[in-house]
């Protein structure tokens, strides 16, 4: 079945560092690709997502780029801010399923220090 | 314009109490989800409906009575909820119950049985 596998972290980055999230998937159909943010005590915002090979999504900063002959959508953001410290979400959404369910990894804890 | 509206943000309830959870969102969207998250965890499927009609039981106990009164409404009753019970109840919604859809999620109710 499909699946979506990130590293899990925590990650604890100093402020202005780069920052890398890996994102790798397994699907059987075409999928859509997503990342979400999730902020303490909130609920679940979409960053960026992607719907085909190649697609690159931004937002905030942060990219992704759809990588089918890797089956990759890794996070990235140039200069991270104490602001983008929470958990993200890695996700698909496959069109070639009948079903309409969402596969999300695991979550990847971010801390930036000041 | 992206917005799923809960209420209400905070619950807590005794074993034998009755409430229920509300959502709403004016996107237009057809299909609208619960999803309950523990801490530290991804989202995990609860209900899903597609044009107001329930689509998507993901095995959930009977002490959960998901209702969706018009396009628009989605309502989550509970009744002799456990402690375990005790998470972040997400709404969501996306444009139609078809996979690849974006889903947006609402800031959650969090839920705390005692």
């Amino acid at each position: 079945g499909d699946s979506v596998t990130q590293m899990e972290g925590p990650v604890t980055l100093s402020e202005e560092a780069f920052l890398t999230i890996n994102c790798t998937y397994t699907a059987t159909g075409y999928p859509s690709l997503f990342w979400y943010v999730q902020y303490p005590g909130e609920g679940l915002q979409l960053l960026l997502k992607a719907t085909k090979a190649d697609d690159k999504g931004s937002n905030k900063g942060f990219e992704a780029t759809y990588r089918k002959e890797t089956t990759s959508f890794h996070l990235e953001k140039g200069s991270v801010q104490v602001s983008d410290s929470a958990v993200y979400f890695c996700a698909l959404s496959d069109r070639g399923n009948r079903d309409d369910k969402i596969i999300f990894g695991k979550g990847t804890r971010l801390h930036i220090l000041p | 314009d992206t917005e799923v509206t809960q209420t209400p943000k905070h619950l807590v309830m005794g074993m034998t109490n009755k409430k229920s959870l509300k959502c709403e969102q004016h996107m237009g969207h057809r299909a609208m989800y619960w999803y309950k998250q523990k801490a530290k965890k991804p989202p995990e499927l609860m209900f899903v409906y597609s044009y107001e009609k329930l689509s998507i039981n993901e095995s959930v106990p009977s002490r959960f009575s998901p209702e969706c009164p018009n396009s628009s409404l989605l309502n989550l009753h509970l009744h002799a909820l456990q402690p375990e019970d005790s998470a972040l109840y997400l709404c969501a919604s996306s444009q139609v119950l078809s996979s690849g859809n974006t889903i947006y999620f609402g800031e959650g109710s969090w839920l705390t049985v005692v």
